[in-house]
């Protein structure tokens, strides 16, 4: 099966820092790749994800990019800002029909200190 | 339109003992899943469900049961509780059963003593 491997574990930013979060996968076949966020208390939050005929997508601050050679998938956060603190979750998933399930990653706890 | 939500949000059982996990969604998504947080684990899959009547196992099944009656509830069952359940349970749904955005719910805390 797939398996998502996330890096780094946490990241503790200054306010106005840019934030990168790595993510790699082991099925070349897999083509949808969401990130989610998790403040405390709350379930994930989808924020951007990606297909793979996409090499980038950005939506205002946010940022990710993908490598299919590599195997790799990165967020990228700039101007960070508090409320950014929170838990991030990269995913990754064959396409398939009722076969589609998400494998995530192991999450990245961020803090963005004012 | 309240999304997905989850009932309790807390709970706290004795090994051996059984409990339902409500979740239900008013988006009239066909699919549902649940899933278990545990830290440094991320979120795996439990179960999932493409429809009514329709349910399949996910990673980790053992131990829970599902069924799906109707759209709009999907509850998860614990046949008797086990110390290794402790957990954060999360339900969620999406429209398609391709890949699009899970919504998920608000989740359940669950202690097995």
């Amino acid at each position: 099966g797939e398996n998502v491997e996330q890096h780094p574990s946490t990241l503790s930013v200054q306010e106005g820092d840019s934030a990168v979060i790595k993510c790699t996968y082991s099925d070349s076949a897999s083509n949808y790749f969401p990130w989610y966020k998790q403040e405390l208390g709350k379930g994930p939050q989808l924020i951007i994800d990606i297909r793979s005929n996409v090499g980038e997508k950005k939506d205002q601050r946010i940022a990710v990019t993908l490598n299919k050679t590599a195997k790799h998938f990165s967020l990228h956060i700039t101007e960070t800002q508090p409320e950014d603190s929170a838990v991030y979750f990269c995913a990754a998933s064959l396409s398939g029909g009722s076969n589609y399930k998400l494998t995530f990653g192991k999450g990245t706890l961020l803090t963005v200190n004012p | 339109n309240a999304g997905v939500t989850q009932t309790p949000k807390f709970q706290v059982l004795k090994t051996g003992q059984s409990m339902t996990l409500q979740c239900a969604q008013d988006m009239n998504h066909e699919y549902m899943s649940w899933y278990r947080q545990d830290p440094g684990m991320g979120l795996r899959l439990i179960h999932y469900s493409v429809g009514a009547g329709i349910t399949d196992q996910g990673e980790v099944p053992n131990g829970y049961n599902v069924s799906r009656s109707t759209t709009e509830d999907f509850p998860l069952r614990l046949l008797s509780a086990a110390p290794s359940q402790t957990s954060v349970y999360f339900c969620a749904s999406r429209t398609d059963p391709g890949p699009s955005e899970q919504y998920f719910g608000p989740g359940t805390r669950l202690t097995v003593t």
